[in-house]
């Protein structure tokens, strides 16, 4: 049972470009979200996709932008890279309802740099 | 003030010891509670949710008390393997929010 895949792992990119991030969910989670770690924090929450529409976001500019697909994958897209961004970005997938619902688990992250 | 707020760390402590980590929270609608264990470069996994009556989990005791928006972790006769990040999460209105972390270094 595959958990929840992260893609790319690393990737380096420069100033004002942009940034398309994948999450595949845990198998039979319908919950996706997406958060950002910088160094020696905790995970920031960006937003929440379910049933394909963002239904919570957290303190985040719209340069921060997501999808969902029917098979409930995501993406997140991050235009107008600034060095801040620099952060390792994780997806964590969950149950909507029923026991275990909000307990998140989590991919391996994808590590960005903005040079 | 931020939603979710603990410990400042890192905490040193020598095998065996017992070790007890707290979390305020602000925002009084917060419905469900947890704690969570990040390892040094890798991901947050669940370590336990924390319910009113408190619960246990082997060596990990977890305890939330709603009137004084106080969650409380303890670990007892700490292993090498606890070493860890140890990250207190509150859910509120399906917005999971995490608090910024109490690293833990257990010393031989």
């Amino acid at each position: 049972d595959a958990g929840v895949t992260q893609s790319p792992t690393h990737l380096i990119k420069t100033r004002g470009q942009q940034v398309t991030l994948r999450c595949s969910p845990k198998s039979g989670h319908d919950t996706v979200s997406w958060y950002q770690q910088a160094l020696g924090q905790g995970p920031q929450f960006i937003f929440q996709y379910y049933e394909e529409e963002e239904r919570q976001r957290g303190n985040f500019p719209d340069r921060f932008s997501g999808h969902q697909f029917p098979n409930y994958s995501s993406e997140l897209n991050v235009n107008a890279l600034l060095l801040g961004d620099s952060a390792l970005y994780l997806c964590a997938s969950s149950y909507e309802t029923g026991v275990g619902a909000n307990v998140l688990t989590f991919g391996a992250g994808s590590r960005l740099t903005v040079l | 003030r931020k939603e979710v707020e603990q410990d400042p760390g890192p905490f040193n402590v020598p095998e065996g010891a017992t070790v007890a980590f707290n979390c305020t929270y602000s925002n009084s609608a917060s419905q469900s509670f947890f704690w969570y264990r990040q390892d040094c470069r890798k991901e947050p996994k669940l370590l336990m949710s924390v319910y009113s009556s408190g619960n246990e989990d082997g060596r990990f005791t977890a305890q939330l008390n709603r009137a004084s928006q106080y969650i409380s972790l303890l670990i007892r006769d700490s292993k090498l393997s606890d070493s860890a990040t140890y990250l207190c999460v509150v859910n509120r209105d399906d917005k999971i929010i995490f608090g910024k972390g109490t690293r833990l270094h257990i010393l031989p």
